[in-house]
């Protein structure tokens, strides 16, 4: 089945650090790629997606590029604020074969930024 | 321009007691996914309904697992005779589509469920 990748935390960065998420899937059918993040207590947010090869998905600062080639979906941000402490999840969206397209996610990343 | 809401936020169930999880979709959704997220975990789907229909219940435990989502009020996910296993945070998410990969869904706060 399809299934999605990502690397494991916890990540710990000072303020203003490069940041590198990798996240890799597998999936039988052209699945759309997503970023989610969710905060402490609350729900997940849509922080991006990409819907075809090459597209890049960008928010707040942040972006990640669909390369088909790698399967991959890697979530990049420059600098990085103490307000980007989060958990980060890596998602694909493909026909499950049983009537929906749903959301398959990675195990998630703690990000934590330090002053 | 309210989002989903779900309740109750938290909820404490004895094991063999039954558990009732409440989604509201958002303002002209009507399409909703409940997914499960146990602790460590990413989330993992569980079913999608449309109004009235039970799309896709592929993720659904076979036995004590019901939902619902009826032309009037919230959808409903019901949980029979409670085990500690069934401890996890519930997600309801709404989509105004359903039948395309790039639909975006949105995320209720969650249920966080504890079987004592």
């Amino acid at each position: 089945g399809d299934s999605v990748t990502q690397m494991e935390g916890p990540v710990t960065l000072s303020e203003e650090a490069f940041l590198t998420i990798n996240c890799t899937y597998t999936a039988t059918g052209y699945p759309s790629l997503f970023w989610y993040v969710q905060y402490p207590g609350e729900g997940l947010q849509l922080l991006l997606k990409a819907t075809k090869a090459d597209d890049k998905g960008s928010n707040k600062g942040f972006e990640a590029t669909y390369r088909k080639e790698t399967t991959s979906f890697h979530l990049e941000k420059g600098s990085v604020q103490v307000s980007d402490s989060a958990v980060y999840f890596c998602a694909l969206s493909a026909y499950s074969g049983a009537g929906s397209y749903q959301l398959t996610f990675g195990k998630g990343t703690k990000l934590s930024v330090i002053p | 321009n309210a989002g989903v809401m779900q309740n109750p936020r938290h909820l404490v169930r004895r094991r063999g007691q039954e558990a009732r999880l409440r989604c509201s979709p958002m303002k002209g959704h009507s399409h909703v996914y409940w997914y499960r997220q146990l602790p460590e975990e990413g989330l993992k789907f569980m079913v999608y309904l449309q109004k009235e229909n039970i799309i896709d219940e592929s993720g659904m435990p076979k036995e004590r697992f019901s939902a619902e989502f009826p032309k009037e009020g919230p959808s409903i996910l019901r949980i029979q005779q409670v085990v500690r296993g069934d401890s996890a945070a519930y997600f309801c998410a709404s989509s105004l589509g359903g039948q395309v990969a790039y639909n975006e869904q949105f995320f209720g706060p969650g249920t966080r469920l504890t079987v004592l």
